[in-house]
């Protein structure tokens, strides 16, 4: 069975330049979700879908962020200008839905390396 | 808000050795606590878990018990190996849709 995969591996782009990352789910996890690790920090929460639904973006840093799951399927992730502050490694990571059930177990990519300069 | 802090790394550990990284969180809730591992050029995977108070969770010898009274979870193994060599997170859930919160990360590095 495929695990979580992300493209590209590894993005550097010029400021002010506009970056899509992508991320293919475990094929029947409904949940789907993006996390950001900038630089010695903690891996912080961006957001959920359940299908093609958001079920919470409160992560999400401004609204040069942009994501979608269309279909329910794969998601993307653009930022759109990218800045500075913008670099870090984006993770994503899907799960089974299980209603009102808190398991834990996240799937998680390898992550996409952005570098913005 | 939730939040977790882990123990600053690297550890540095000569294999066999004993290896404990502390966790300790803050929760408004009562959270599910987890270990996840990340080894070189792969992506985060659970390690173990512990869903309520006192509860341990285990996996490849590594243990960690939910402490509620001192709010910690600390991880811990009685003899590491090379292969250990990873980046360590912990973390907490504290909703029904397993968002999770993560420590910073706390690198272990183990030599022969």
């Amino acid at each position: 069975e495929a695990g979580v995969t992300q493209f590209p591996s590894h993005s550097v782009i010029e400021k002010g330049q506009t970056v899509t990352l992508r991320c293919d789910p475990i094929s029947g996890h409904d949940n789907l979700y993006w996390y950001r690790r900038v630089m010695g920090k903690e891996i912080k929460f961006l957001l959920h879908f359940v299908k093609e639904s958001k079920q919470d973006e409160s992560g999400m840093p401004n609204n040069r962020f942009l994501a979608e799951r269309t279909g329910g399927t794969y998601s993307t992730l653009k930022v759109q200008p990218a800045e500075l502050e913008d670099s870090g490694v984006y993770f994503c990571a899907s799960s089974q839905r299980l209603a009102g059930a808190n398991t834990g177990e996240l799937f998680f990519g390898e992550g996409s390396r952005l570098t913005v300069l | 808000g939730d939040s977790v802090t882990q123990m600053e790394g690297p550890v540095t550990l000569s294999e066999e050795a004993f290896l404990t990284i502390n966790c300790t969180y803050t929760a408004t809730g009562y959270p599910s606590l987890f270990w996840y591992v990340q080894y070189p050029g792969e992506g985060l995977q659970l390690l173990l878990k512990a869903t309520k108070a006192d509860d341990k969770g285990s996996n490849k010898g590594f243990e960690a018990t939910y402490r509620k009274e001192t709010t910690s979870f600390h991880l811990e193994k009685g003899s590491v190996q090379v292969s250990d060599s990873a980046v360590y997170f912990c973390a907490l859930s504290d909703s029904g849709y397993s968002t999770l919160t993560f420590g910073k990360g706390t690198m272990l590095l183990v030599s022969p």
